[in-house]
């Protein structure tokens, strides 16, 4: 499969709690992206943390890589009822042309 | 900032007909794009790799036959979906590369719905 594994498939909790899920994949990478997709929508893009960073910031988001384990995380603190929708993680392999290799992603559901 | 944009974002077709779905990048130009398909509560499956001026490179089981991609100048790629079925029925979104390779941001288009009765 070219997909990688997140978990959990699917996640529900209140307006302000935090929300973490996680990233596994299977090939050395670039770097690894998140993003978020509203139902039947397009793509936005979150965040993109390099192989060589551990971690990194943006607003309510942060995200965590870990290379040794091929893993990440991504955590939305304070979460609000606008953040309900699904996230994917993507990665870029290494010399495969720069594609996007996306995650199985989490569906989010904040309650409000 | 950089825009995507696919065209038609909907489109309804009958089974055995083909049918051809656009992706331009509007102020930019992009050297690759690719093509995903996203069947619904699934993830976003890489089809294939276009490049400006030569083949696409598809990815294992996707049927360069039956999914023409061209990718005829830099702002324009088209995805045709030929002699289209029921199970073509997805949301086929795109994206673009401004440089290709590794450090170059990808921007995706809004995606294209295509329903085959």
């Amino acid at each position: 499969s070219q997909q990688g594994e997140e978990d959990p498939q699917a996640l529900s909790i209140q307006e302000g709690e935090n929300a973490t899920m996680n990233c596994s994949y299977k090939t050395s990478i670039n770097n690894l992206q998140w993003y978020r997709q509203n139902s039947g929508r397009g793509l936005v893009h979150l965040i993109l943390i390099r192989s060589n960073e551990r971690e990194k910031h943006s607003g309510r988001l942060r995200v965590t890589l870990d290379t040794s384990k091929k893993s990440s995380s991504l955590l939305i603190t304070a979460s609000r009822a606008a953040d309900t929708a699904s996230y994917f993680c993507a990665t870029v392999p290494t010399n495969q042309g720069g594609k996007l290799i996306f995650g199985q992603g989490t569906e989010l559901s904040v309650k409000p | 900032g950089a825009v995507v944009s696919q065209h038609p974002s909907r489109v309804i077709c009958k089974s055995g007909t083909s049918v051809k779905i656009e992706c331009r990048s509007l102020d930019f130009q992009a050297t690759t794009m690719f093509w995903y398909r996203q069947f619904p509560k699934q993830s976003l499956m890489l089809m294939a790799t276009s490049n400006e001026g030569s083949k696409a490179t598809y990815e294992q089981g996707v049927e360069k036959d039956k999914f023409l991609i061209n990718h005829a100048s830099l702002t324009l790629s088209t995805l045709t979906v030929t002699s289209a079925h029921p199970e073509d029925s997805s949301f086929y979104i795109c994206s673009a590369s401004q440089g290709g390779g590794v450090g170059n941001t990808i921007y995706f288009g809004e995606g294209s719905w295509l329903t085959v009765v």
